[in-house]
């Protein structure tokens, strides 16, 4: 099993749709948990950090379920921007290691 | 500010040949990490940094990876030889000295393809 999971798409919605991704993972010492986006042929960027209690950053929403070791990530009112892969990342300490894992990534299309 | 800087952007070497990449930090942080990034996957560390000392090397292939960070700055990760199967993106990225919520700003990377 890998230590992170999503669902890989690819995601096709129209403009304006609501979209939500799921992440699952399996180190119960995972200690924080980030959304990346990564567009095509481009690096890794910093989306969002996600928070137990759930944050907001405008059309984005996360949600983190510790007891269920499960991530979510809605966007609301897709724009054409939008269309990228979101990757799940989790960051556990593993002996005296910190590991930042990522997930394979989930596909985005918004199709005018 | 500067971001993370790799060199080469783009590399196409023959199977056996030697290949390395070259990687500078954001000026300041002192983790640094080597990812490689298969096509449809997300990145999968090959090592980490911190200053000079490398922590966890658990995933990268030592009979032809090999990396170095000397004085605790500009990395360089290279493989010899090259097979087939390394053709992919390889990643670096940096974040400064902190706890585990500490953001990784990755560079560009360098897209290998062995031939």
């Amino acid at each position: 099993r890998k230590e992170v999971e999503q669902d890989p798409g690819p995601f096709n919605v129209p403009e304006g749709a609501t979209v939500a991704f799921n992440c699952t993972y399996s180190n119960s010492a995972s200690q924080s948990f980030f959304w990346y986006r990564q567009d095509c042929r481009k690096e890794p960027k910093l989306l969002m950090s996600v928070y137990s209690s759930g944050n907001e950053d405008g059309r984005f929403t996360a949600q983190l379920n510790r007891a269920s070791q499960y991530i979510s990530l809605l966007i609301r009112d897709s724009k054409l921007s939008d269309s990228a892969t979101y990757l799940c990342v989790v960051n556990a300490l593993s002996g005296s290691a910190r590991q930042l894992t990522f997930g394979s990534g989930t596909q985005l299309t918004v199709l005018p | 500010e500067a971001g993370v800087v790799q060199s080469p952007r783009y590399k196409i070497i023959e199977k056996k040949q030697p290949v390395a990449f070259w990687c500078n930090p954001i000026s300041g942080h002192n983790t640094l990490y080597w990812y490689r990034q298969n096509l449809g996957q997300g990145p999968e560390l090959l090592i980490r940094y911190e200053n000079e000392e490398a922590v966890d090397d658990s995933q990268l292939p030592k009979d032809r990876f090999s990396a170095e960070r000397l004085k605790g700055v500009d990395s360089t990760l290279k493989i010899q030889p090259a097979e087939l199967g390394d053709s992919a993106v390889y990643l670096c990225a940096s974040s400064p000295v902190g706890g585990v919520a500490t953001e990784a700003f990755f560079g560009q990377g360098t897209r290998l393809t062995v031939v």
